[in-house]
């Protein structure tokens, strides 16, 4: 079973500009989420899809983040302008429903913003 | 107040020996725990489960104590390839919240 894959692996971007991150969760997972780990802090939750609807976005730092899974499979998460404190790696998760909600990430996406 | 609190470490430890790691959180709301390993520049990666009744997987035993909000992970016969920072997770619905890590080095 292929686990989640992001896309890109390192995205170096300048100040104002825009970013789009994509995720492809592993087949037949209903739940996505998107987190961020910045320097020297925690892993936050930033949103989760239930398919294709958000079911909770009170992570997401600001309106310039913007997170869309049409179609309930892959998701992709823009960034528009970013600023450097956006700098950070972006991590994807996906797990069944119902269970214990194990979550499975994949790589991450490192995002620098200059 | 963080939500879920780890001594950050680092913990140097030879070859053969047992560790134990702690971890308290604040939301007592919280149903899922969760040890997860993460390795230099990747991904998290989930170790392991924490059942109330407390749980064991080959060297790793979890304990859970919901009164003192409490998460443990005690890791025997240490590896070297035990060396990552590990996780720990509580988790109220469905997002995960996230101690900072405990870093573990493992030296032969």
């Amino acid at each position: 079973e292929a686990g989640v894959t992001q896309f890109p692996s390192h995205s170096v971007i300048e100040k104002g500009q825009t970013v789009t991150l994509r995720c492809d969760p592993i087949s037949g997972h209903d739940n996505l989420y998107w987190y961020r780990r910045v320097m020297g802090k925690e892993i936050k939750f930033l949103l989760h899809f239930v398919k294709e609807s958000k079911q909770d976005e009170s992570g997401m730092p600001n309106n310039r983040f913007l997170a869309e899974r049409t179609g309930g499979t892959y998701s992709t998460l823009k960034v528009q302008p970013a600023e450097l404190e956006d700098s950070g790696v972006y991590f994807c998760a996906s797990s069944r429903t119902g269970g214990f909600n194990e979550q499975f990430f994949g790589p991450g996406t490192r995002l620098t913003v200059l | 107040r963080k939500e879920v609190e780890q001594d950050p470490g680092p913990f140097n430890v030879p070859e053969g020996a047992t560790v134990a790691f702690n971890c308290t959180y604040s939301n007592s709301a919280s149903q899922s725990f969760f040890w997860y390993r993460q390795d230099c520049r990747k991904e998290p990666k989930l170790l392991m489960s924490v059942y109330s009744s407390g749980n064991e997987d080959g060297r790793f035993t979890a304990q859970l104590n919901r009164a003192s909000q409490y998460i443990s992970l005690l890791i025997r016969d240490s590896k070297l390839s035990d060396s990552a920072t590990y996780l720990c997770v509580a988790s109220g619905n469905t997002p995960l919240v996230f101690g900072k890590g405990t870093r573990l080095s493992v030296i032969a």
